[in-house]
């Protein structure tokens, strides 16, 4: 079972609706959770965070965990056409020797069509 | 607002040549990593740095890497003999914590 778990895509959605991402992962010691996009040959940019069950809202963005299905997902509400993109999910454990790890799916691609 | 900086930002090599791919982390993090994403694949971890010392790595970071800390401002990344399938796009991140890694703009790394 692969750690962190996306549909790669492409999620096509039109211009104004939602968008919904969707991952899991597999080692119930993760605890953080973090969406990143990335444009093509680009750095990947953080969405969003989150570390509680639950959802956490910023603007358009909402993150919603819930740990004992090992799920995390995005939604991306009034969805333009700039928020075509990959999106990355990353979840994070701590490592022997006091560090952490953060481990990302393969990504999803979205796009936002007029 | 502070970032991460990596040089050079494309880096031209033939195989069995050495590199070395350097990052200047944001000052106050304490953990330090590369990354490395090959043409249209997913972003793979390589090494995480912590308290001076390799604190995981994975089964890609062969003998042929290392990492070191050598200032206590960069970050560097030494591929020693460099392979065909080594081309990718490296990139160093830097957090404080728990919290979000904060990458830098990434080396593209083409060996011939």
């Amino acid at each position: 079972q692969k750690e962190v778990e996306q549909n790669s895509g492409p999620l096509s959605v039109p211009e104004g609706a939602i968008a919904s991402l969707n991952c899991t992962y597999s080692d119930r010691g993760s605890q953080s959770f973090f969406w990143y996009r990335q444009y093509s040959g680009k750095s990947p940019e953080l969405i969003m965070f989150i570390y509680s069950n639950g959802d956490k809202e910023d603007g358009r963005f909402t993150a919603q965990l819930n740990k004992a299905s090992q799920y995390v997902s995005l939604l991306i509400r009034d969805s333009q056409p700039s928020d075509s993109a990959t999106y990355l999910c990353a979840v994070n454990r701590r490592v022997t020797g006091g560090g952490n790890k953060l481990t990302f799916g393969t990504g999803t691609q979205l796009k936002v069509e007029l | 607002e502070p970032e991460v900086t990596q040089t050079p930002s494309h880096q031209v090599t033939q195989m069995g040549q050495e590199v070395i791919l350097r990052c200047v982390p944001i000052s106050n993090h304490l953990y330090f990593y590369w990354y490395r994403q090959i043409l249209g694949q997913k972003v793979e971890f390589l090494v995480s740095f912590y308290n001076n010392e390799i604190s995981e790595k994975s089964e890609i970071f062969d003998d042929q890497f290392s990492v070191e800390r050598p200032d206590g401002s960069n970050f560097t990344l030494k591929i020693r003999s460099t392979k065909l399938e080594d081309s990718a796009m490296y990139f160093c991140a830097s957090r404080p914590g728990q919290g979000p890694l904060h990458f830098g703009n990434g080396t593209r790394l083409t060996v011939t």
